[in-house]
């Protein structure tokens, strides 16, 4: 088994470029989560899926949207990146109390 | 909704002490507290987790306390190693198996 894996690495966007994070899980796993970890700020929230064909707004959703295609997986999406995206964000998955992350997508936007 | 602090936010500590890790929760209806260790370059990784109906949980050398009163629990590492080096992330569940995580605690053995 993998896990929960994320796609791309790394990535550095301009001002104002789009893209979409992409996350798999094959752990049939319910739940799924996008956080963004900044430094000193711990991690947070910022869309979730509680099952296939929900989403739900998280701590701090302004700037994404988030699709949950099918049970493995769930992808962010920014539509018009701003310096303040600029994080590492994470995906994890769960079915009941423990999540499982992926290893991250370090994000930088000039 | 919920609100997680995490102190002290740098922690060094000679091999072979003890660490203490203490974190504080707003949501008195909070119910799970995991307890998560993140290494360079990786996702957190879920080490111990306690609820609320328990007071004290221990695998090997690490060990979670819980006081529902006070709204605090607290993370025990004891006979502390080089690979104990990490990120420490406390959290609380506050509803829907949502994580509220604490800022993090940066732990280094000294060796």
């Amino acid at each position: 088994n993998a896990g929960v894996t994320q796609t791309p690495k790394f990535q550095v966007l301009k001002t104002g470029q789009s893209m979409t994070l992409q996350c798999a899980q094959d752990m049939n796993h319910n739940s799924m989560y996008w956080y963004r970890q900044d430094p000193g700020m711990g991690l947070r929230l910022i869309y979730y899926s509680a099952s296939e064909g929900t989403t739900d707004k998280g701590e701090v959703p302004n700037g994404y949207n988030v699709s949950r295609l099918n049970k493995r997986e769930f992808s962010l999406r920014l539509e018009s990146a701003a310096p303040s995206q600029t994080s590492v964000y994470f995906c994890a998955s769960s079915q009941s109390n423990e999540q499982f992350f992926g290893p991250g997508t370090r994000l930088t936007v000039l | 909704g919920e609100n997680v602090e995490q102190h002290p936010s740098t922690l060094s500590v000679q091999e072979g002490d003890s660490a203490v890790i203490k974190c504080t929760y707003s949501d008195s209806a909070s119910n799970y507290f995991p307890w998560y260790k993140q290494e360079l370059g990786k996702g957190p990784q879920l080490i111990i987790d306690i609820r609320s109906n328990v007071g004290e949980k221990k695998d090997q050398r690490i060990a979670v306390t819980l006081n529902k009163t006070a709204k605090h629990f607290s993370l025990h590492i004891t006979e502390t190693q080089p690979e104990d080096s990490a990120v420490y992330f406390c959290a609380a569940e506050s509803n829907d198996y949502k994580l509220s995580f604490g800022a993090g605690t940066t732990v280094t053995v000294r060796a």
